[in-house]
């Protein structure tokens, strides 16, 4: 069956501190996508990245840098220098083609990520 | 251009009452996919429409169903509602069916008491 796993329920780091947050996935399709997004406490999910299975080139924007290893089946994301406005959740998420061309994401249980001062 | 709107923001319901929320995607997108995020948990598939059809169900009861409209608008309506059905139900749209260009809406937070 498609899942995720985020195994880290919550993170509690220092201000200026790098983090990891973990996903480990497992799918049947040859071709997918995996996704990483951030919910804050207002409860809109913003989107962070897309890689397809295809891309296993890592990827950095700012602080921001995510590794994808499909031998492990892992898509990993770090935040360097964290700071108290990255507090939020954050999902990984895959997507799964169902019948008739269908599609749907399937999400991760969350990592609650919190930034002290 | 406006992203995917949804309304309303916030409701509450009593059990057994009816809701029925609704979502208009962006300019442009033909399908809409509806998810329920209880609190603590990640979003969960319920619904996809493309043109007005359903084309993927996920594991939720029949009293969930939803419609798309002509203007690819799409509304989910819950029936007897339960306190399990307290949650942030979340939109998406998309041009086509394909998962990995969807959009998400702010959401409609339900509360059931």
């Amino acid at each position: 069956a498609q899942k995720v796993t985020q195994a880290q329920t919550e993170i509690s780091v220092v201000e200026k501190e790098d983090v990891t947050l973990d996903c480990v996935y497992e799918t049947r399709d040859t071709t997918y996508y995996l996704f990483w997004y951030k919910q804050p406490p207002s409860g809109e999910l913003v989107f962070l990245i897309r890689r397809n299975s295809f891309d296993e080139q890592n990827e950095i924007s700012g602080r921001y840098s995510w590794n994808f290893q499909k031998s492990t089946s892992s898509f990993n994301f770090t935040i360097t220098a964290s700071q108290v406005v990255d507090s939020a959740v954050y999902f990984c998420a895959l997507s799964e083609t169902l019948y008739s061309s269908a599609s749907k994401i399937i999400f991760g249980s969350g990592t609650r990520l919190s930034i002290r001062p | 251009d406006a992203g995917v709107t949804q309304s309303p923001t916030h409701l509450i319901k009593t059990r057994g009452q009816q809701v029925t929320l609704r979502c208009s995607p962006i300019s442009g997108h033909k399908s809409v996919s509806w998810y329920q995020q209880v609190l603590g948990q990640g979003p969960q598939f319920i619904f996809q429409y493309y043109e007005k059809e359903e084309r993927g169900r996920g594991n939720f009861p029949d009293r969930f169903s939803a419609r798309q409209f002509p203007n690819y608008s799409s509304e989910l309506n819950v029936n007897a509602l339960l306190l399990g059905d307290s949650a942030l139900y979340l939109c998406a749209s998309s041009y086509w069916t394909e998962s990995y260009e969807q959009y998400f809406g702010p959401g409609t937070r339900l509360t059931v008491t």
